[in-house]
């Protein structure tokens, strides 16, 4: 069966700079999530879309931006790096099946700022 | 808002033997779903069991069970006859539902099956 797909896997990156992740959620999904998870922590909801268009916004910084294609996958992009963020970067979708909505998670995207 | 507690930072059990996690959760919805992933060295977010408020009956998947007590806004999973491959990392998540709702995780409980 297809699975989430997120590119890159591994990024590594200087303060200060851009970066972008993407995610491809499963075929005929209509939601995607960004989830932030710290070394040691538990994972942070960031964001989501719903058909495109955002949905809820969680603890995101205003250095981050997002945004869901026609084809519904979805770009994280992220500027002015810090340590701080670090981190891996999971992308889940979803579709709601009676009143059910089950995420499913992508490998994630582990980003190093040094 | 909502709220998940795991109260256990680390766990260990024996081979074949019996464990349980807590987890206590705080809201004030009435409808949401409850779930227990599972996160290995490779970082993978497995979803092992899910329960949906609504349901008296404890949800079961093998040798993985809940049990939900839903005044108490407790849900606790048991991991009967532990495997090696049980070793991991594993979160409560609480999801609000009826819409695409995100999911707010415990710390997680850092589980060790030992041979």
């Amino acid at each position: 069966a297809a699975g989430v797909i997120q590119s890159p896997r591994h990024l590594i990156k200087e303060k200060r700079e851009t970066a972008t992740l993407k995610c491809y959620p499963i075929p005929r999904h209509d939601t995607v999530y960004w989830y932030q998870q710290g070394p040691g922590q538990d994972p942070q909801f960031l964001i989501s879309f719903y058909e495109k268009m955002q949905s809820d916004k969680g603890s995101i910084p205003d250095r981050f931006s997002a945004q869901q294609f026609s084809d519904y996958h979805s770009e994280l992009n992220m500027s002015s790096l810090e340590l701080g963020d670090s981190a891996l970067y999971f992308c889940a979708s979803s579709f709601i099946y009676r009143g059910y909505n089950e995420q499913f998670f992508g490998p994630g995207t582990r980003l190093t700022v040094l | 808002a909502q709220t998940v507690t795991q109260s256990q930072p680390e766990m260990s059990v024996q081979e074949a033997e019996t464990v349980t996690l807590s987890c206590t959760y705080d809201t004030s919805e009435n409808n949401y779903y409850l779930f227990w992933y599972k996160q290995p060295p490779s970082r993978q977010m497995i979803l092992v069991i899910r329960q949906e408020a609504y349901k008296q009956q404890n949800a079961t998947e093998n040798r993985f069970s809940v049990n939900f007590q839903k005044a108490a806004k407790s849900f606790s999973l048991k991991i009967s006859d532990s495997q090696l491959g049980d070793t991991a990392m594993y979160f409560c998540a609480f999801m609000k539902g009826g819409s695409q709702g995100n999911l707010i995780f415990g710390k997680g409980t850092k589980l060790s099956v030992k041979p």
